[in-house]
């Protein structure tokens, strides 16, 4: 089966500029999680959403983050403005969400240097 | 709060050396525990979780409820073992929580 899909993979902004990323899921995964992995650090949620409906965005730092996800499919994570600190590799990832299937599936990342 | 440790950020063995990853968690329930391995340049996969009670690339973990551990174990390692691995907790219904990785170098 197809992977998640993110993009783009890499992203260099200076520091108050806006930024997007892309995450495709793998298809029927109910389950869709965003995180920022800082390095040397493993990877800290930022927002999760089941179907279309956020279920935990308690560490998502919303006076600069946005996330969505229409139709329950794609998402999209916006920082504005973004800062030094933004600079991560964020990760999306999807589960099936099901009682015996409860693994996350990773995509990629989004490399991101603010300077 | 759920919490999950890794001791050592680095772990070098020889190939053919035993090796043993340890992962400590903290949470009231009862979580379901995952290993996730980096690759380089690859993306973030599973390995094992303990609800599978499997053997994946040689690699197995135990759930220590009494010592709230999932330490992981292969007793021959080998170079391609190589990565960055994750210790991740989950509570059924919610999202997971990763411990801050362990580079598990293995020599030739």
């Amino acid at each position: 089966e197809a992977g998640v899909a993110q993009s783009p993979r890499y992203k260099i902004i200076e520091k108050r500029q806006s930024v997007a990323f892309w995450c495709n899921p793998i298809s029927g995964h109910a389950t869709l999680y965003w995180y920022q992995q800082i390095l040397g650090q493993g990877p800290k949620l930022l927002i999760q959403f089941q179907n279309n409906g956020v279920v935990d965005d308690s560490q998502l730092p919303k006076d600069r983050f946005s996330a969505e996800r229409l139709k329950g499919v794609d998402s999209t994570l916006k920082i504005q403005p973004a800062k030094l600190e933004d600079s991560a590799v964020y990760l999306c990832a999807s589960s099936p969400g099901t009682i015996t299937a409860t693994e996350a599936f990773f995509g990629q990342g989004t490399r991101l240097t603010v300077v | 709060a759920q919490r999950v440790t890794q001791p050592e950020k680095l772990l070098s063995v020889f190939k053919g050396a035993p090796v043993e990853l340890k992962c400590n968690y903290s949470y009231s329930g009862s979580p379901e525990l995952f290993w996730y391995v980096q690759y380089s340049r690859q993306r973030l996969q599973l390995l094992l979780r303990h609800i599978s009670r499997e053997s994946i690339k040689g690699f197995t973990a135990d759930l220590n409820k009494g010592e709230t551990s999932f330490h992981l174990k292969k007793p021959f390692a080998q170079e391609e073992d190589s990565a960055m691995y994750y210790c991740a907790l989950r509570n059924y219904g919610q999202n997971f929580v990763f411990g801050p990785g362990t580079r598990l170098s293995v020599l030739p």
